[in-house]
């Protein structure tokens, strides 16, 4: 299956820090990217869907000031999490599409936390 | 609105036995798919399998099988032969056309016994 990659693995900020995660699609051109919040034992929630060339669309409740996506080419997409507070804290993974399967592939994840 | 509802917060199964984890899905569109995904610890998400809306035939993965009825709205998982490492977190996933994101279930925790 195809490949997708996400830098750091595990951050540890201090409140008030931006924090920048990378996801990458590594043998593939991914022109959605979607990225997802998963606070401890429980499931994933869509944060927003990033299309390559475009603005990001957020989901409500998710603030875009604060979480910044950018999807500059086809095979990156960042998130930056701007001023963190320890309620940030979280594990956020990312997950891309290809052009003809019908499979999501993820990231491996990063652990975010803020003291 | 899309929905995935999982009743079984936790599992245990026997090595080598076979355990069914549940999914119910709620959706108005005729075309939609299906997913389950694997969470062990180290927080990665695994693809197990898919199922079409309109696929006829349930789909398969090796020990993985999917129980797709349609007219109930349910695809539940089965996984045959559990191993020992099979011990981790399902997710069932769903989501309308191959664009769109995926909804997912609160999941249930498998744990196999040796």
């Amino acid at each position: 299956g195809a490949v997708v990659s996400q830098h750091p693995s595990r951050v540890i900020c201090k409140s008030g820090t931006s924090v920048k995660i990378e996801c990458r699609s590594l043998d593939f051109q991914a022109t959605t990217m979607f990225w997802y919040r998963q606070f401890p034992k429980q499931s994933l929630m869509l944060m927003a869907t990033s299309n390559e060339g475009s603005k990001a669309t957020y989901e409500q409740g998710v603030e875009k000031d604060k979480f910044l996506i950018n999807h500059a080419s086809l095979t990156l997409s960042t998130l930056t999490v701007t001023s963190a507070h320890p309620e940030d804290s979280s594990f956020y993974i990312c997950s891309a599409i290809t052009g003809g399967e019908e499979t999501q592939y993820f990231g491996p994840g990063t652990r975010l936390l803020v003291l | 609105a899309q929905k995935i509802t999982q009743t079984q917060p936790g599992m245990f199964v026997q090595e080598k036995e076979a355990v069914t984890l549940d999914c119910t899905y709620d959706t108005s569109d005729q075309s939609y798919g299906l997913f389950w995904y694997k969470q062990p610890s180290s927080g990665e998400m695994i693809f197990l399998i898919y199922q079409g809306s309109y696929d006829e035939q349930n789909a398969t993965e090796g020990r993985y099988s999917l129980n797709f009825q349609k007219a109930r709205k349910s695809a539940n998982l089965v996984i045959s032969a559990s191993q020992l490492g099979d011990s981790a977190m399902y997710f069932c996933a769903m989501r309308e056309t191959r664009n769109t994101p995926l909804v997912f279930g609160k999941g249930t925790r498998l744990s196999v016994i040796a």
